[in-house]
């Protein structure tokens, strides 16, 4: 079955330490997106990408960087800059344009200590 | 700007009562789409519906129903005879065109809601 994969489900880090999430979709979409969900803060853009080698930032992307290498694949670095990286961080991926909306992953719950 | 507004942030029910989330956005667009998700436990985001801002008809889809009124920027969502399955965070959201060809989504704060048994 086509979907998206997030792994690891829950991350542990120690503060000032980088950390990599993954995100791996066999739907074929070119258009793959991270975002971050707080406690009642909704859902907020931090990277997407179009095309493979190509990615822009979203509405709060400092602190964090991407890259897309694969056209299959959106890893997501959380660095150290980024001053309350504990969250939950989902990835989506859509067609080119978006225009039929997101398919999402399962998110990963990232903590850091 | 864009914006999703679900003023509702927690709703608590008792089983096989009818409820309503509330949906309000913004958008200086004349196209644009809009969405339901729901988060259940498991923090997976599934797909509920795409509604197109041409297409005022509401929709149902057995106990789920959908009001999309243009006049009032509004695009509700009523579950009838919840059921504790219902209990979920559930996620408003617009599609609008960012540039280029590209559309993006913006999503409302969502809602919890809560169906006890």
């Amino acid at each position: 079955d086509g979907g998206i994969t997030q792994s690891p489900k829950y991350l542990f880090r120690k503060e000032g330490q980088n950390v990599t999430l993954s995100c791996e979709q066999n739907l074929n979409h070119d258009a793959m997106y991270w975002y971050r969900q707080d406690p009642g803060q909704g859902l907020r853009l931090i990277y997407y990408s179009q095309i493979v080698n190509d990615f822009q930032k979203g509405d709060i992307a400092e602190g964090y960087s991407v890259s897309r290498e694969k056209k299959e694949s959106f890893p997501l670095t959380v660095t150290s800059a980024q001053k309350n990286p504990t969250a939950f961080y989902l990835c989506a991926s859509s067609t080119w344009t978006g225009i039929d909306g997101y398919t999402f992953g399962s998110g990963t719950r990232l903590t850091v200590v | 700007a864009q914006k999703v507004t679900q003023a509702q942030t927690e709703i608590s029910v008792v089983e096989k009562e009818d409820v309503t989330l509330d949906c309000v956005y913004e958008t200086r667009d004349t196209t644009y789409y809009l969405f339901w998700y729901k988060q259940p436990p498991s923090g997976e985001l599934v797909f509920l519906i795409r509604r197109n801002s041409f297409d005022e008809q509401n929709e149902i889809s057995g106990r789920y129903s959908w009001n999309f009124q243009k006049s009032t920027s509004s695009f509700n969502f009523t579950i009838t005879a919840s059921q504790v399955v219902d209990s979920a965070v559930y996620f408003c959201a617009l599609s609008y065109h960012s540039g280029g060809s590209n559309y993006k989504l913006t999503f409302g704060k969502g809602t919890l809601l809560t169906v006890n048994p």
